[in-house]
Parts: C-alpha cells; sequence; structure tokens
C-alpha cells in the first residue's frame, strides 16, 4: 500500500517557540493532505486541507496564523506550530490519498507525531 | 456540515464474543463510510470500508453493515481476538470522484478483548 510518513514523531519545545512537521507521501503524489489533531482518548480533529500549490483551507475555530500549512510539492506538506503554547501540545497526524486510476480513494495517515510545549 | 455519532465509547468483550459498534451520521449526501483501528500511540489503519451502493460487506471475521434509510452504520468483529484490541473509528464523506475528500471521524470505542 501507499505509505505516508512523518517526522519528527516526536518533539519538545519551548513555549513561544515554532515547530514544523513534515509530512510526506513516499511512493504517489497527492495534491490534497490533510491535517489532524488528536488528544489522548479522543477522536481526529480535522484542521485544515492543504493543497499543493494553493492556500490550505481551515476548518472552523483553527487558527490560520497559528497553524502555517505548506504544500509545496506533490509529496511534501508542512504544518508549523508558530509561538508554541503548552495547550497546542497534541498529536498531530496529516493523511494522504493516492490520485490517479486504479485507486479506491483509502486515505493512508502518517505516524503522527507528539508536540510536547513547555 | 457532517455529523458523526458513535457508539459506544468503550466496548469491553471475552475472547471469541463478537463485537459491535454503531455509528449514525446526518449527511444523507454521504456515501463512504470506512472504518479505522488505532493502536495506542500509532497511526489508524483501514480496516474495512462501504459505500452506500451496497449494504453489507464482508472480510474474514469483519463485516461492516449501511441503512442509508436510517443512515446508521455497523462494524461487526466476530470470534474476537486480544489484538483486536484497539480504539475503532467510524468515518463519513462525500466522494465524488478524486481524492480531495474529509472524512468526518467518530468520536471512537475502545475495544478490550479479555483472554
Amino acid at each position: 500500500g501507499a505509505v505516508v510518513s512523518q517526522h519528527p514523531s516526536r518533539v519538545i519545545c519551548k513555549s513561544g517557540t515554532s515547530v514544523k512537521i513534515e509530512c510526506r507521501s513516499l511512493d504517489f503524489q497527492a495534491t490534497t493532505m490533510f491535517w489532524y489533531r488528536q488528544f489522548p482518548k479522543k477522536s481526529l480533529m480535522l484542521m485544515a486541507t492543504s493543497n499543493e500549490g494553493s492556500k490550505a483551507t481551515y476548518e472552523q475555530g483553527v487558527e490560520k496564523d497559528k497553524f502555517l500549512i505548506n504544500h509545496a510539492s506533490l509529496t511534501l506538506s508542512t504544518l508549523t506550530v508558530t509561538s508554541a503554547h503548552p495547550e497546542d501540545s497534541s498529536f498531530y497526524i496529516c493523511s494522504a490519498t493516492p490520485s490517479g486510476q486504479g485507486y479506491t480513494g483509502e486515505l493512508f495517515f502518517g505516524e503522527g507525531s507528539r508536540l510536547t510545549v513547555l | 456540515g457532517e455529523n458523526v455519532e458513535q457508539h459506544p465509547s468503550t466496548l469491553s468483550v471475552q475472547e471469541g464474543d463478537s463485537a459491535v459498534i454503531k455509528c449514525t451520521y446526518s449527511d444523507s449526501a454521504s456515501n463512504y463510510f470506512p472504518w479505522y483501528k488505532q493502536e495506542l500511540g500509532k497511526r489508524p489503519q483501514l480496516i474495512i470500508d462501504i459505500r452506500s451502493n451496497v449494504g453489507e460487506k464482508k472480510d474474514q471475521r469483519i463485516a461492516v453493515t449501511l441503512n442509508k434509510t436510517a443512515k446508521h452504520f455497523s462494524l461487526h468483529i466476530t470470534e474476537t481476538q486480544p489484538e483486536d484490541s484497539a480504539v475503532y473509528f467510524c468515518a463519513a464523506t462525500l466522494k465524488s470522484g478524486g481524492s480531495n475528500y474529509k472524512l468526518t471521524f467518530g468520536k471512537g470505542t475502545l475495544l478490550t478483548v479479555n483472554p
């Protein structure tokens, strides 16, 4: 199956700093990737849809200036948590689906990135 | 937008028993309903999915049923094993060709299979 890779898997940072998380589709191209946030024992909450070559589409209640998304190529989307605070601590997961013929449209998830802001 | 309700939030069964998780959705236009299994600290993995033109789908010990009229769908796991223990999420979306679709997830069910 298709592989989506996230980096880093864990990051600890000080309050006020910015953190970048990368999401890569390793063996397919993805014009669209999705970023989710997951709190402990909670569901996946969609934060934004990352569109290659254009601006991301954010879900209601998600701060655009806080969570910067860049989708510069067909295999890479980045999420930057700017001026991080302890309440931003969470598990962030990306997903993507291969386009093109022969694919069912299954979403493939990255491994997730656990952010801890001190 | 779409709203997905999932029940129960926790489910404990004995090994060998069956487990059933139920979900309802609000948007009658939704046509794709996947189920994901997520082990602690790991990524969600698709275990089965169903499209709105099908009422039931089975894959070995796992089956999903869909009632479009009532807007609910269920996951059935038979002959449960300890390795089935995980959090299960249902989801719904409108797929209209292409790959650009957003999933709305249920809140998840923590399934524990006791040996």
